[in-house]
């Protein structure tokens, strides 16, 4: 079973500032995807940006970028030019993909989550 | 333009009621999941289904049931609930098709359970 860790429960950054989120995880998969999701307080969870594996390049989404170091298992979130907005519970999670004849589902297992306060 | 829709955003029930939890989808996905999210143990799988009248357990099963009869719709279903699931229940959906792995999960926005 793949397990998902994320050590930092809380996490400060000022506003303009940029702030880096670890998670690490635990597979024997080759083929997977990461996903970043942000739940801000209206409980809405949000797909932040995502990771293919066998990708070497790094993911970007305009502020939001990725460190992927597969050999480490390590996906961590660098969010550049914090805003009030980013504030959020921040969720990393992984997903071994499901065949389309399966007859099962892709699932996400997620990590405990980081919350993230951004301040003035 | 809500797509996954979890019919009460709060709930408060009593020890030992059947308590039904419900999630609608307009996408037309096959795969419909819940969550339970605690603080400190993030989001952890209950069920899913993957087709209509298909369902699998997910990590944490025990206490609980579900329902798909339609596409649209998946129950989460608490035969007899206990204060300890006291939580935020929150359901998602996938597309078979499209690939979750390019656009994730839908999600709801959560129900949040209080058994007293």
């Amino acid at each position: 079973a793949q397990t998902v860790t994320q050590s930092q429960p809380e996490m400060s950054v000022q506003e303009a500032e940029t702030v880096t989120l670890s998670c690490t995880y635990d597979t024997s998969e080759n083929n997977y995807y990461l996903f970043w999701y942000k739940q801000p307080p209206s409980r809405q969870m949000i797909l932040v940006i995502r990771q293919e594996a066998y990708k070497q390049q790094n993911a970007t989404e305009n502020r939001f970028s990725v460190n992927f170091q597969k050999a480490a298992k390590s996906f961590s979130l660098k969010i550049s030019d914090s805003q009030l907005g980013d504030t959020a519970m921040y969720f990393c999670a992984f997903m071994k993909p499901a065949g389309l004849n399966t007859g099962t589902a892709s699932k996400l297992t997620f990590g405990t989550g980081t919350r993230l306060q951004v301040t003035l | 333009d809500v797509k996954v829709t979890q019919s009460s955003r709060y709930l408060v029930k009593r020890t030992g009621e059947k308590v039904f939890l419900e999630c609608v989808q307009d996408m037309d996905h096959e795969n419909m999941f819940w969550y339970r999210q605690d603080p400190g143990l993030g989001l952890r799988l209950i069920y899913f289904s993957y087709d209509v009248k298909m369902k699998e357990k997910g990590d944490i099963p025990e206490g609980y049931s579900v329902s798909r009869e339609k596409k649209e719709r998946f129950s989460l279903i608490l035969e007899s609930a206990s204060t300890n699931q006291t939580s935020m229940y929150l359901c998602a959906s996938s597309s078979r098709d499209k690939a979750p792995v390019n656009y994730g999960y839908t999600f709801g926005s959560g129900t949040r359970l209080t058994v007293v």
